[in-house]
């Protein structure tokens, strides 16, 4: 059974870069038959798609983000990671790794990681 | 207006049956979709509970069982989760998504009180 686990630092500046990391654990992140994605959830909000990875690089962003997120993968750790910059105290949330099986725009987020708060503040 | 609308909370009893609604904003024909729906407990990630575009293109999420349903009001251009036989423990915030102009849309979800 695939699990996810977030990573990383739980406080922010505003205008600085949010890096948080996914460690994926019983199973392979290089497995053609999953994709990886990050989603976050404001506090008390809903959930907004932020972007998708597959293991051979190819990337997949939410259009309202595209200008400051970079999604990358690590196979040799078996994780991936999310970078998003230039955030506000709008970015505070707590962030999701997830995994599909099957394709990006066609599968289910089937597995979750327990989530992140991550919180921007001076 | 949002791509997909739903109420932000709903009541029902236990042992009675509670149909959610996510609407599609007008000009997104919900017969085109496939619509996924989550169930999220506070504190939790949420579940994957079902998928449904139509009879024949469903999907049940692995752990739920039948008393999650799927289905669509086309004239209300709505997907629909219905949850039977209510308990308890279905009490939880429930989202439907969409893959809609390249990203993946959430609706603002429905929070269901069983009282």
């Amino acid at each position: 059974q695939l699990q996810l686990q977030e990573s990383g630092p739980g406080l922010v500046k505003p205008s600085e870069t949010l890096s948080l990391t996914c460690t994926v654990s019983g199973g392979s992140i290089s497995s053609r038959s999953y994709y990886w994605g990050w989603i976050r959830q404001p506090l008390g909000k809903g959930l907004e798609w932020i972007g998708s990875i597959y293991y051979s690089g190819s990337t997949y962003y939410n259009p309202s983000l595209k200008s400051r997120v970079t999604i990358s993968v690590d196979t040799s750790k078996n994780q991936f990671s999310l970078k998003l910059g230039s955030v506000t105290a709008a970015d505070t949330a707590v962030y999701y790794c997830a995994g599909q099986y099957g394709d990006y725009a066609d599968s289910p987020f089937d597995y979750w990681g327990q989530g992140t708060l991550v919180s921007v503040s001076s | 207006q949002a791509v997909l609308t739903q109420p932000a909370s709903l009541s029902a009893s236990p042992g009675a049956s509670a149909s959610l609604t996510c609407t599609l904003r007008s000009g997104i024909n919900v017969g085109t979709y496939r619509i996924y729906w989550y169930q999220q407990k506070p504190g939790s990630p949420p579940q994957y509970l079902l998928r449904y575009k139509s009879d024949s293109d469903k999907q049940q999420g692995s752990g739920f069982r039948s008393r999650f349903s799927g289905s669509k009001d086309a004239s209300a251009n709505a997907g629909i989760l219905l949850i039977s036989g209510l308990q308890s423990d279905d009490e939880a915030d429930y989202y439907c998504m969409i893959w809609h102009s390249s990203a993946w849309v959430f609706g603002g979800g429905t929070k269901l009180t069983v009282l």
